[in-house]
């Protein structure tokens, strides 16, 4: 079975263009998270989506903005790009959307988001 | 920000020997997670503890936690090369929505 897969592997934008990066979660599965992670640092939430609703977002301005598809396909989209923007983008899959119970998260391979 | 923190930052040994990082968080946990990177990729889930455990293990990864404390270790036996990656502790938010990871250790083993 296929696990979590991202799209594109790599992007090199300029600042103030915009980019979407897609996530396609493991089959069966209906949530999708994302993450940011800055070189050096831990992953950052962003945003998680269950049956195409966000269930909760982070500490991001709304130049991020993300949506779900009727077949939990995911996409993030980022405006207006600054510099402050490169990282590498992750995108995790749980089989529900309550991970309190806890359903372990499977992580795509990320896209590594360079903005020049 | 992070809210959990990862000691040491840093961490390089030779092939065979044990590796242990920690982990300190601030909130009251449900259970911590830990989760290994392997060069800038994608996470793997390495183990969670629940917060009545106090000890876990899997293969030759041992995982504590000290509620009192708000700490948890994980220790990694007779250490190999294919070991050497980022190790990161996380846990869920009070609503359960989100996993906050901390900054992470980066583990470089020798062979």
């Amino acid at each position: 079975d296929a696990g979590v897969t991202q799209s594109p592997t790599h992007l090199i934008k300029t600042r103030g263009q915009q980019v979407t990066l897609r996530c396609s979660p493991i089959s069966g599965h209906k949530s999708v998270s994302w993450y940011q992670q800055v070189l050096g640092q831990g992953p950052q939430f962003i945003f998680q989506y269950y049956e195409k609703e966000e269930r909760g977002r982070g500490n991001f301005p709304d130049r991020f903005s993300a949506r779900q598809f009727p077949n939990y396909s995911s996409e993030l989209n980022v405006n207006a790009l600054l510099l402050g923007d490169s990282a590498l983008y992750l995108c995790a899959s749980t089989g529900t959307g309550d991970i309190r119970s806890y359903n372990e998260q499977f992580f795509g391979p990320g896209t590594r988001l360079t903005v020049l | 920000s992070q809210q959990g923190e990862e000691d040491p930052q840093a961490l390089s040994i030779q092939e065979g020997e044990n590796a242990t990082m920690n982990c300190s968080y601030k909130t009251s946990i449900n259970n911590l997670q830990w989760y290994r990177q392997n060069s800038g990729r994608g996470l793997v889930h390495l183990i969670l503890i629940r917060s009545n455990e106090r000890e876990k293990h899997s293969g030759r990864l041992r995982v504590t936690l000290d509620t009192s404390k708000k700490s948890s270790s994980l220790l990694i036996t007779a250490s190999r090369a294919a070991d050497t990656a980022s190790y990161f502790c996380a846990r869920l938010n009070t609503g359960g929505f989100k996993t906050i990871f901390g900054a992470g250790t980066r583990l470089f083993v020798k062979a």
